[in-house]
């Protein structure tokens, strides 16, 4: 049950377009589109941004986007903004059971 | 609206045991998977634990697998972590979250510390 893996920090300027990648192996990223990220601001919980690859949830702005390659997810946000600033992790299904889930070890993100 | 409110943490002497729980409203409790993840203090999400709509299916990160059990009682809208021999490196945020993962609540702090 290896964390997958991220980037420790990213930075952009407001206006700007960032990717936070998200790596693992066939037996989770790979193997599932089950892949979700979640936006967490400092003294908050988790925030469900995008599921199953690259849906979003109600309410979440259409400048998150997410995808998938092979074993790596990435998470796009357009149009930065400085509310975006904050810590995002990915998270997918693993092979041990539809309910084992790894956590990536999450980004942190500065608008610049 | 939904919400899920944690209780129980508190502060533990290592070997000893807390039991968390988590009071869910605002959905059909029964209809959903739900879990525990963890956070200790400037560190990452780890998933704790899970368990399916019926109870039926349960499962565990290796690295409290023997030592926590999860429950839930459908009837009290609950969710439950019964946390057993419980070590230092245990000490942080528990979440519970409804599945998959679009709901959370705030958290209980579990500090093990002697």
């Amino acid at each position: 049950q290896s964390a997958l893996t991220q980037p420790a920090s990213v930075s952009g300027s407001p206006g700007q377009s960032i990717t936070i990648s998200c790596t693992g192996t066939s037996s989770d990223v790979g193997g599932y589109n089950y892949v979700s990220w979640y936006q967490q601001h400092p003294g908050k919980a988790p925030k469900l941004m995008i599921y199953e690859v690259s849906n979003r949830p109600s309410g979440v702005p259409d400048r998150f986007s997410g995808s998938k390659s092979g074993n790596t997810a990435s998470l796009t946000i357009s149009g930065l903004q400085a509310e975006d600033e904050a810590d995002y992790y990915c998270s997918s299904y693993t092979s041990s059971s539809t309910l084992h889930v790894v956590f990536g070890g999450g980004t942190k993100l500065t608008v610049l | 609206e939904v919400q899920l409110v944690e209780s129980g943490g508190g502060l533990v002497q290592p070997g000893r045991s807390l039991r968390l729980s988590c009071a869910a409203s605002g959905f059909t409790f029964d209809d959903y998977a739900m879990h525990w993840v963890r956070q200790a203090p400037g560190k990452g999400l780890e998933w704790v634990s899970g368990i399916s709509w019926n109870s039926g299916s349960i499962g565990y990160a290796d690295s409290v697998k023997g030592r926590f059990t999860i429950s839930r009682d459908n009837a009290k809208n609950s969710l439950y972590l019964q946390m057993n021999s419980l070590r230092a490196e245990d000490t942080a945020l528990y979440y519970c979250a409804k599945d998959p993962y679009d709901y959370w609540g705030q958290g209980t702090l579990v500090t093990v510390s002697s």
